[in-house]
């Protein structure tokens, strides 16, 4: 089976400016995780989407992060404006399986904010 | 909620040696866990998971962990090791989502 796709792979930005990060997940599967890695650090939960709605998002910063998926397929993840906090590798995820528990991560996209 | 606890940022040991990687876990209920490797600018692979069952949870690359419910442990395991599993290493619990350790660097030399 197909696994996570994410583009783009690297992206260095300007501070303030504005970036978006795109995840097509394993084919069929509902559920979509979208996850911060700050290096040094373990990944850190943004927004979880079943279907094209949101399950959780207590811990996306919505001042300046948003991320959508329209028809519960792929989807963006979006930072405007971006601050140097921000850099990081940011993380799509989706279920193996309906109970398998385990999550299959994409290769990530990796923000540098100057 | 849950969160789980790596006290190592960093486990050195010689190929060939046995391998620990430690993992504490803190959960309300039955507790899910998994153990993670990531290889530099790679995203995560699953190596292994405790649901219910056997305590010796056996996984990918001849990894194995030793889920201890008294101890509220989940450490990884590996009888001989190899330079090529040096890399970053996370612990996680799921509940209502995954929640992920800080990592562990694995340096394993020749």
């Amino acid at each position: 089976e197909a696994g996570v796709a994410q583009s783009p792979r690297y992206k260095i930005i300007e501070k303030r400016q504005s970036v978006a990060f795109w995840c097509n997940p394993i084919s069929g599967h509902a559920t979509l995780y979208w996850y911060q890695q700050i290096l040094g650090q373990g990944p850190k939960l943004l927004i979880q989407f079943q279907n094209n709605g949101v399950v959780d998002d207590s811990q996306l910063p919505k001042d300046r992060f948003s991320a959508e998926r329209l028809k519960g397929v792929d989807s963006t993840l979006k930072i405007q404006p971006a601050k140097l906090e921000d850099s990081a590798v940011y993380l799509c995820a989706s279920p193996r399986g309906v109970d398998a528990g385990e999550l299959f991560f994409g290769e990530g996209s990796r923000l540098t904010v100057l | 909620a849950q969160s789980v606890a790596q006290p190592e940022d960093q486990v050195n040991v010689a190929e060939g040696n046995p391998l620990t990687v430690k993992c504490t876990y803190s959960v309300s209920g039955n507790p899910y866990l998994f153990w993670y490797v990531q290889y530099p600018n790679r995203g995560l692979q699953f190596l292994l998971k405790y649901i219910t069952g056997d305590n010796l949870v056996k996984g990918s690359y001849g990894f194995e962990a030793e889920f201890n419910k008294s101890q509220t442990s989940f450490h990884l395991k590996k009888p001989s090791a190899l330079v090529s599993d040096s890399a970053l290493y996370f612990c996680a619990v799921r509940d209502d989502d995954m929640r992920f350790g800080a990592g562990t660097r694995l340096t394993v030399k020749p």
